[in-house]
């Protein structure tokens, strides 16, 4: 299996422009997460969907986020308009289930996103 | 809501000693508390997790203790080797989806 798959990679955009991240879980893992990582905050949970469902976009900071999963292969985490503080590194990351009392989440490569 | 906190933030050891890294939970309900390592440019990945019915595990050059009334756990690492050299974060949940990571600890392994 080729993991958890996001793109881009690295993303430079310009202050007001919408940027979409994408990804692909793993295939039969019906869970997903989107991460967000930085230096002053860490690891903060955005956004968890089971079944292709939201259910948990607490973390989600703004209006201006917005997160989908059409289907079990595919969510995109969408800003717009994006501002210099959204700049950080964004994991997904998918798990299944199993164990009760908490299951591996497996993390994507993430994208590294520069908004000046 | 839970809190953990890591310690230290940094950690240097020389190659072949062993290296602690200590985490602290505040929900009394947690029940699973995993470790992941992230290498640079890299996602995090699991590296060993442990369940509140546990008290301590062991994978090769890697060791988890969880200690429920105190409510710290922490990693341990053996004969640790250059490759271990990256940033390892802790993490608490209540056995639902969530993790509350800490903050992390950049561990070097001298050569």
């Amino acid at each position: 299996d080729a993991g958890v798959i996001q793109s881009p990679r690295h993303e430079v955009t310009e202050m007001g422009q919408e940027v979409t991240l994408r990804c692909k879980p793993i295939s039969g893992h019906n869970s997903l997460f989107w991460y967000r990582q930085t230096m002053m905050r860490g690891l903060e949970l955005l956004i968890y969907f089971n079944n292709n469902v939201p259910i948990d976009d607490s973390g989600m900071p703004e209006d201006r986020f917005s997160a989908k999963m059409p289907n079990a292969s595919f969510s995109t985490l969408k800003i717009q308009p994006s501002e210099p503080r959204d700049s950080a590194v964004y994991f997904c990351a998918s798990t299944f289930p199993g164990l009760a009392g908490g299951n591996e989440q497996f993390f994507g490569p993430g994208t590294r996103l520069t908004v000046l | 809501g839970e809190n953990v906190e890591q310690h230290p933030s940094t950690l240097s050891v020389q190659e072949g000693d062993s290296a602690v890294i200590k985490c602290t939970y505040s929900d009394s309900a947690s029940n699973y508390f995993p470790w992941y390592k992230q290498e640079l440019g890299k996602g995090p990945q699991l590296i060993i997790d442990i369940r509140s019915n546990v008290g301590e595990k062991k994978d090769q050059r890697i060791a988890v203790t969880l200690n429920k009334t105190a409510k710290h756990f922490s990693l341990h690492i053996t004969e640790t080797q250059p490759e271990d050299s990256a940033v390892y974060f802790c993490a608490a949940s209540t056995g639902t989806y969530k993790y509350i990571f800490g903050t992390g600890t950049r561990l070097k392994v001298l050569a």
